[in-house]
């Protein structure tokens, strides 16, 4: 069975102190892993895509890297407007006309304190 | 202005009453679909669409109905709602290209009472 698991559930961070996300999962046939920031009350917003073990991407205080069985959120330097939930989703074949579908992890809860 | 949009924000209704969720897209994207978001779980999705001609059911259609009424509008129906519906409800929207990154509305939050 697909799946994806977000560890920790909840992390606090004093500002400036780097940390990482983990996004583990297993799949019959990955396409494609995708990282989302998710405010209170709004929609996931786009961060990354990642395809291929050993790709990393980055945009300013977060990079996101990608091994065979799991996907990493490095956060740098953390800033209060971090603060956020982030989910990670993989994208995989699903259905007879082999169409894509995102399976989400549970996400993790970041809390950046001043 | 929003690239998706979605109506109302916020609804709170009664068992049994028939519901419908709005979705609206200026991507140009040909690909719409809705999830739900429960606490505690991952976004699960409901139904998807690759264009106003092909609707599909996602992993929890029970209960539920769509319409595509045009490339940029999607809604979702609740024919007869119950309490275990109440959820966040997102609409999202992709290109369909290899990539195929999916782009979400802000959110509707229904409560069943």
């Amino acid at each position: 069975e697909d799946q994806v698991t977000q560890s920790p559930e909840a992390l606090r961070l004093q500002e400036g102190e780097s940390s990482s996300l983990n996004c583990s999962y297993t799949v019959s046939g990955l396409r494609g892993l995708f990282w989302y920031r998710q405010d209170p009350g709004k929609g996931p917003e786009f961060l990354f895509t990642l395809y291929s073990a050993g790709e990393e991407k980055e945009k300013e205080r977060l990079k996101a890297t990608l091994t065979k069985k799991e996907s990493f959120l490095h956060i740098t330097a953390p800033k209060p407007e971090d603060s956020a939930t982030y989910l990670c989703a993989v994208q995989v074949f699903f259905g007879e006309g082999a169409t894509n579908k995102l399976i989400f992890g549970t996400g993790t809860l970041l809390a950046v304190q001043p | 202005d929003a690239d998706v949009t979605q109506t109302p924000r916020n609804r709170i209704t009664k068992t049994g009453k028939r519901i419908m969720l709005e979705c609206s897209q200026t991507k140009g994207h040909d690909r719409m679909y809705w999830y739900r978001q429960d606490p505690g779980l991952g976004l699960q999705l409901i139904y998807y669409s690759f264009d106003v001609k092909d609707i599909n059911k996602g992993e929890i259609s029970d209960g539920y109905s769509v319409s595509r009424q045009a490339q940029a509008k999607f809604s979702l129906s609740l024919e007869s709602a119950i309490p275990n519906q109440t959820a966040l409800y997102f609409c999202a929207t992709s290109p369909g290209l290899v990539a195929d990154t999916q782009y979400f509305g802000p959110g509707t939050r229904l409560t069943v009472l």
